[in-house]
């Protein structure tokens, strides 16, 4: 079976730093996207940013480029995205994803891991 | 910058009912476009990609249909658990992936 697990719920102080993980298993790490998804409380999904493990080529949304910094260790088959200095703004579920190229240009996130919740608040 | 538009925001149906769903994208996308479950506390799941391939173990009840800019999501009987909410989401400029507001399908 595909699956992605997530690290822990955390709760951290504004200012703090923090790095979530994301560990896929049933399938070669190495050779698809992992893609990071936002759900701030009560609202959609914005894609963070994806990142490649086999080399660690990442992509970022321009509305979190400089925000986060996504990283993988393929040894381990886990992704990361972490912040240097939480803001209260990114309380949020964040969800990993793997990107799956179905051919014919088709694509889709599938599946996703069961996300971690980030609490910033003094 | 593609935005994508999902009408309505919320639909009330009663259960056995259909539902129809709309995505709009501001540019063309042909078919690059997929559509998402989510349920109350959990992670979204994959319904539909390529506008309209069922993903694997998705019952039939759920079709996806169009291209270009104007696109549907039907649910035919819906049953109690496909109460949730449904995003759209476009991968047509790489490297950049684009949900919808999100429709919440409720309960009548």
């Amino acid at each position: 079976e595909v699956q992605l697990v997530q690290s822990g719920a955390e709760v951290r102080k504004p200012g703090e730093s923090l790095k979530i993980s994301c560990q896929g298993s049933g399938y070669y790490f190495p050779n698809s996207w992992i893609a990071w998804v936002r759900q701030m409380p009560g609202k959609g999904l914005e894609w963070m940013g994806i990142i490649y493990p086999d080399d660690s080529d990442a992509r970022y949304s321009p509305s979190f480029e400089g925000q986060v910094t996504i990283s993988a260790d393929k040894s381990i088959n886990t992704a990361y995205l972490q912040w240097s200095s939480l803001k209260a703004s990114d309380t949020a579920m964040y969800f990993c994803a793997r990107r799956v190229q179905a051919g014919y240009g088709s694509e889709l996130f599938d599946p996703w891991g069961q996300g971690t919740l980030v609490i910033v608040s003094s | 910058e593609i935005v994508m538009t999902q009408s309505p925001a919320t639909l009330s149906v009663s259960p056995g009912e259909s539902a129809t769903l709309s995505c709009r994208a501001s540019h063309s996308i042909g078919s690059n476009l997929a559509w998402y479950q989510q349920r109350p506390g959990q992670a979204p799941r994959v319904l539909i990609y390529g506008a309209s391939t069922r993903a694997t173990g998705i019952p039939a009840r759920f079709s996806g249909s169009g291209s270009g800019t104007e696109f549907t999501l039907s649910i035919s009987s819906l049953q109690s658990e496909d109460f949730a909410i449904y995003y759209c989401q476009h991968y047509n400029h790489w490297p950049t992936w684009t949900f919808g507001q999100g429709t919440k399908v409720e309960i009548k």
